[in-house]
């Protein structure tokens, strides 16, 4: 059984671009999360995605973005990037309702130079 | 900002039992407590997770004081392979049951030795 998967797993982007970061959540999912691990750092929660829509946001500026796809996997964009930027972007899954925790891809490492 | 206080950083021997404290003296009724890890280079993995009673499960045991203020998770018998940071995190479920997002601390980093 597939965990969540997330792609690409590096990237290096100039400051100024764009980026889109890919998610599939575990199989049966049907809830998508996204967070933001600067280095030293526990993750930050950026926004949650149910039924194809923004759910719920952290605190987070309107350069990140994000859209859910009828098949559940999700995508994670952020315009005009910062140095600042630079972090481990995490996707994790979960049922909406349930109790139990969630599962988390290995995520991907965005370098902003 | 996290509602729990964890130790920066603990040791353990291999083979011995790992007890990690987490102080949530600000919990609500209907705020769970739940334990997550992540080893280097990984997303965080899940452990376990209570409300009001101890529970244990493959991984590790999670005992709840009655005032609910504070938890210790136990891992019984530590590896290496338990080297990671832990976090501790109290989450309420909203109202109709969905999850709630995760507040991450920083965690206690866990250095299991040989």
């Amino acid at each position: 059984d597939a965990g969540v998967t997330q792609s690409p797993t590096h990237l290096i982007k100039t400051r100024g671009q764009q980026v889109t970061l890919r998610c599939s959540p575990k199989s049966g999912h049907d809830t998508v999360s996204w967070y933001q691990q600067a280095l030293g750092q526990g993750p930050q929660f950026i926004f949650q995605y149910y039924e194809e829509e923004e759910r719920q946001r952290g605190n987070f500026p309107d350069r990140f973005s994000g859209h859910q796809f009828p098949n559940y996997s999700s995508e994670l964009n952020v315009n005009a990037l910062l140095l600042g930027d630079s972090a481990l972007y995490l996707c994790a899954s979960s049922l909406r309702q349930g109790s139990y925790g969630y599962t988390f891809g290995s995520g991907t490492r965005l370098t902003v130079v | 900002d996290a509602k729990t206080t964890q130790p920066t950083s603990m040791d353990c021997a291999e083979g011995r039992a790992a007890n990690l404290p987490c102080n949530h003296s600000t919990i609500s009724g209907n705020e769970y407590v739940y334990w997550y890890r992540q080893i280097h280079s990984q997303g965080p993995q899940y452990i376990i997770h209570g409300l009001k009673n101890n529970e244990t499960n493959e991984m590790a045991s999670l005992i709840i004081t009655e005032d609910r203020k504070s938890s210790t998770l136990i891992l019984p018998h530590a590896t290496l392979r338990d080297t990671a940071v832990y976090y501790c995190i109290v989450r309420a479920r909203n109202y109709g049951g969905s999850q709630g997002n995760l507040i991450f601390g920083k965690g206690t980093k866990l250095s299991v030795k040989p």
